[in-house]
């Protein structure tokens, strides 16, 4: 079985440019969360996505969205970029949300913003 | 104030010998899940082993054991046998029910070394 694929693997933008990241989660999962890794630091909660509905949201501005399709794929939208935002972007996938539901992440996208 | 705290910023290990990774943990919920992850150069994390606040037993998968000791709010990962393909930043993370069991409070990590 295919793990969570996420796309594109690095991209390079202008300060000021938005950003679109995709993920597709592994088949039969429903909840898809997405994460920021700066270098030399562990990642940092964005967004989680539940059937569709957000269900969490991280200290983020709201320069940063997402949205779930009915098919459980995800849009990361980062508007208005800013030099802070090169980062390893990471979205992870469960099947539910029981306590003891791992999560599986992707390769994550990286990010560099000039 | 940080919830997850990783002391070791790295560490080297021989090949064939144990090591402990370090973890504490704050949180003032009685339900709370604990993870750990491995993540090599390549940036994807990789789930290790779990364990959940009530389980009375200290969670196992394979080479990896978690430590788990409560009234310390302690999570230490311990890796017997070690191998080369071990090297890898590893953070522990914390899943909090309030937060529907969604978002993963990580640590800064630990860079671990293993030397032939």
């Amino acid at each position: 079985d295919a793990g969570v694929t996420q796309s594109p693997t690095h991209l390079i933008k202008t300060r000021g440019q938005h950003v679109t990241l995709r993920c597709s989660p592994i088949s039969g999962h429903k909840s898809v969360s997405w994460y920021q890794q700066v270098l030399g630091q562990g990642p940092q909660f964005i967004f989680q996505y539940y059937e569709k509905e957000e269900r969490g949201r991280g200290n983020f501005p709201d320069r940063f969205s997402a949205r779930q399709f009915p098919n459980y794929s995800s849009e990361l939208n980062v508007n208005a970029l800013l030099l802070g935002d090169s980062a390893l972007y990471l979205c992870a996938s469960r099947t539910g949300l029981a306590a003891y539901n791992e999560q599986f992440f992707g390769p994550g996208t990286r990010l560099t913003v000039l | 104030a940080q919830k997850i705290t990783q002391t070791q910023p790295g560490m080297f290990v021989q090949e064939k010998e144990a090591v402990t990774l370090d973890c504490t943990y704050d949180t003032s919920d009685q339900s709370y899940g604990l993870f750990w992850y491995k993540q090599p150069s390549s940036g994807e994390m990789i789930f290790l082993i779990y364990q959940g606040s009530y389980d009375e037993q200290n969670a196992t998968e394979g080479r990896y054991s978690l430590n788990f000791q409560k009234a310390r709010k302690s999570a230490n990962l311990v890796i017997s046998a070690s191998q080369l393909g071990d090297s890898a930043m590893y953070f522990c993370a914390m899943r909090e029910a309030p937060d529907s069991w969604g978002k993963l409070q990580f640590g800064a990590g630990t860079q671990v070394v293993v030397t032939p």
